[in-house]
């Protein structure tokens, strides 16, 4: 079976802090690997996301996640944190079928000024 | 750009209503999905149909069916609604697994979300 957890339903990090925000999946399979954030009142918007190639994957607003493969991780990262970057981050799994995705429950992320 | 777009950003219905919510995307997708999320539990699939008038449930289908008639519009419908379905519904669209560089599975586009509240 596959699944997500999301360490930590809650981060607050002040503002020029560094964001770490953890994902830590169950695959039987390799899998494919996204982070989603979602704005207040909106829709998920893609942030990146794993498809076996490169295991450093960047995304958008100086976002990035590794892939380790031995600690069945995907944690989001970014060096300084904005103002801007204060929502709610979800990690999600696709299984081999392709077309189902499994999401975490989610990590509410505070900037603090 | 992929456009998903939602008949309602909010609605209030009252319990017993049959509650019907649209989905309409511009981009050919084959797959399309709803979900809904609830504080602390992330999102849950309800139903996904990957083609016209196929569905396949999710891991929370009671109390919900769909409609795919058309390859554009996914619906939701609430047969009778009862106030534990009263949360925030977000409908999704992808490319079939394959079909986008020979990846076995494709991001998901989500729109904008129906908050739904039954009274």
């Amino acid at each position: 079976a596959q699944s997500v957890t999301q360490l930590g339903s809650h981060v607050s990090v002040s503002e020029g802090a560094l964001v770490l925000l953890r994902c830590n999946y169950s695959s039987s399979v390799p899998p494919y690997l996204f982070w989603y954030v979602q704005y207040p009142n909106q829709g998920l918007q893609l942030l990146l996301k794993y498809t076996s190639a490169a295991t450093l994957v960047k995304g958008i607003n100086g976002f990035e996640a590794e892939f380790k493969k031995s600690e069945t991780s995907f944690h989001l990262t970014k060096p300084s944190a904005h103002m801007s970057d204060a929502a709610e981050y979800f990690c999600a799994v696709s299984v081999n079928t392709g077309n189902q995705f499994y999401f975490g429950t989610g990590t509410s992320l505070t900037v603090i000024p | 750009d992929v456009k998903v777009t939602q008949s309602s950003r909010y609605l209030v219905k009252r319990t017993g209503e049959k509650v019907f919510l649209e989905c309409v995307q511009d981009m050919d997708h084959e797959n399309m999905f709803w979900y809904r999320q609830d504080p602390g539990l992330g999102l849950r699939l309800i139903y996904f149909s990957y083609d016209v008038k196929m569905k396949e449930k999710g891991d929370i289908p009671e109390g919900y069916s769909v409609s795919r008639e058309k390859k554009e519009r996914f619906s939701l419908i609430l047969e009778s609604a009862s106030t534990n379905q009263t949360s925030m519904y977000l409908c999704a669209s992808s490319l079939r697994a394959g079909t986008s560089g020979g990846l076995r599975t494709n991001e998901q586009f989500f729109g904008p979300g129906t908050r739904l509240t039954v009274l």
